[in-house]
């Protein structure tokens, strides 16, 4: 079993939609949250940050957490065409010893 | 502020040569951390260096290699190439370590092709 979970897509939808990325994950060692976005030929960017349990709101982006159900959400509102990217979940243990734990990231398109 | 810097962007290499890739963290960083990344693996985590030493270590062979200077630059060498090589090779670097700073900023990454 993989540590982390996340279905790859791609996950087409029409501007404006509400989108909803998740992530599973096995080790219940993980505290901190993270998810990125990746545009093509580019690094990755910290899109939300999270510690815990819990909702976190950023704009037109919630990232929840529910440690009990090893499960991590990201939702986008109103979503835009220049959503359209790879977005990917990071999970890290206390301590960071072993550094980040990547979901092998969902392709998202927005349909204009 | 600029951001992470990685040099080269692009590079053709044939199996059994070495590589060596070039990071230059956002100004103020201490940490630099290296992933590699493929469509089959995702992005996996090589190791990460701070204050000249390498803290931790991936599940890499020892071929993969790194260092860290005392400006906080970061290279990494890949010896004796072989073609499962080939990847975007990721820099990050953070401010330090511990709680709080866990976030990384990636920089555009190193598309290494192994022929």
């Amino acid at each position: 079993q993989k540590e982390v979970e996340q279905d790859p897509g791609p996950l087409s939808v029409p501007e404006g939609a509400i989108v909803s990325l998740n992530c599973t994950y096995s080790n219940s060692a993980f505290q901190y949250f993270m998810w990125y976005r990746q545009y093509s030929r580019k690094g990755p960017e910290l899109l939300m940050y999270t510690y815990s349990s819990g909702n976190k709101e950023d704009g037109r982006f919630t990232a929840q957490v529910d440690k009990s159900s090893k499960y991590i959400s990201l939702f986008i509102r109103d979503s835009q065409p220049s959503d359209s990217a790879t977005y990917l979940c990071a999970l890290m243990a206390g301590g960071g010893a072993d550094g980040l734990t990547f979901g092998k990231g969902t392709h998202l398109i927005i349909q204009p | 502020k600029a951001g992470v810097t990685q040099t080269p962007r692009y590079l053709i290499k044939t199996r059994g040569q070495q590589v060596t890739l070039s990071c230059s963290p956002i100004s103020g960083h201490r940490s630099v951390s290296w992933y590699q990344q493929t469509p089959g693996q995702g992005l996996q985590f090589l190791f990460e260096y701070f204050s000249e030493t390498q803290r931790n270590k991936g599940n890499f062979p020892g071929r993969f290699s790194g260092r860290q200077f005392s400006n906080s630059r970061s290279e990494m060498n890949v010896s004796t190439l072989e073609l499962g090589d080939s990847a975007l090779y990721l820099c990050a670097s953070s401010w330090g370590r511990g709680v709080g700073n866990e976030k990384l900023f990636f920089g555009s990454g190193t598309q290494l092709s192994v022929l």
